[in-house]
């Protein structure tokens, strides 16, 4: 199970701003970089943002990182309907040998 | 382009193993690990571990540990994932990935398809 834990779900209309929240610890986020996925239904996921606030190329800036201590989050800006998909948060874990996490998911509804 | 093409879907009896393949292409094979990731059925995703394309060299994720073997054909910039011992818990869509390094700094900016592994008797 993951040590990354995020809110099951987040909504807004269209145009508004959604926030997804990933809590850690000290032996994950508080010590290694986050990103963030994007997985559209029935696709493979894709890279959102890395290193805690940097978008890859051909993502909208609509999207945006952040970190703080052991927590992480993740803002979508002018949200679309295109933005309804499921957003995962990720960083390595330190512990049991080390193995890299993945938060529990978001499933954002655009309403 | 990049492109991470894997092998179709299996169906497998439980206590038997399951091969998965991931086909690289579009970038130097050798430069990037190959990942492994998977998903239940409506569940998260859960990474497995890697593969250097260049040494063979492993590094698994301590549940997989014993279970899991990662392989690699340079020949044709193929990467194998075996996974043994199969339970219907191991029922998922099975994706590789890439990243530049086996650990910590984890970008996985390409991702196959994914392969639906189903163990059921």
């Amino acid at each position: 199970q993951s040590v990354l834990t995020q809110p099951p779900s987040a909504s807004g209309t269209p145009g508004q701003t959604v926030t997804i929240s990933c809590s850690g610890s000290s032996s994950n986020i508080g010590l290694s970089t986050v990103n963030w996925y994007q997985q559209l239904p029935g696709m493979a996921p894709q890279l959102l943002i890395y290193s805690n606030n940097h978008r890859p190329s051909g993502v909208p800036d609509r999207f945006s990182g952040s970190k703080s201590g052991t927590s992480a989050s993740l803002a979508i800006s002018g949200l679309q309907s295109e933005d309804e998909a499921d957003y995962y948060c990720a960083a390595w874990d330190d512990s049991l040998n080390g193995f890299y996490v993945f938060g529990t998911g978001t499933k954002v509804t655009v309403l | 382009q990049v492109q991470l093409v894997q092998s179709g879907a299996e169906m497998k009896k439980p206590g038997t193993s399951v091969k998965v393949s991931c086909k690289a292409s579009g970038y130097t094979f050798s430069d990037y690990y190959i990942h492994w990731v998977r998903q239940a059925p409506g569940q998260g995703l859960e990474w497995m571990g890697c593969l250097n394309p260049n040494t063979g060299g492993t590094k698994f994720a301590q549940k997989f540990q014993g279970r899991v073997t990662m392989t690699r054909d340079t020949s044709i910039n193929t990467a194998y994932m075996e996974l043994s011992r199969l339970t219907s818990a191991d029922t998922a869509v099975y994706y590789c990935t890439r990243a530049l390094n086996a650990a910590i700094v984890l970008n996985f900016d390409s991702w196959g398809q994914g392969t639906l592994a189903t163990v059921s008797s």
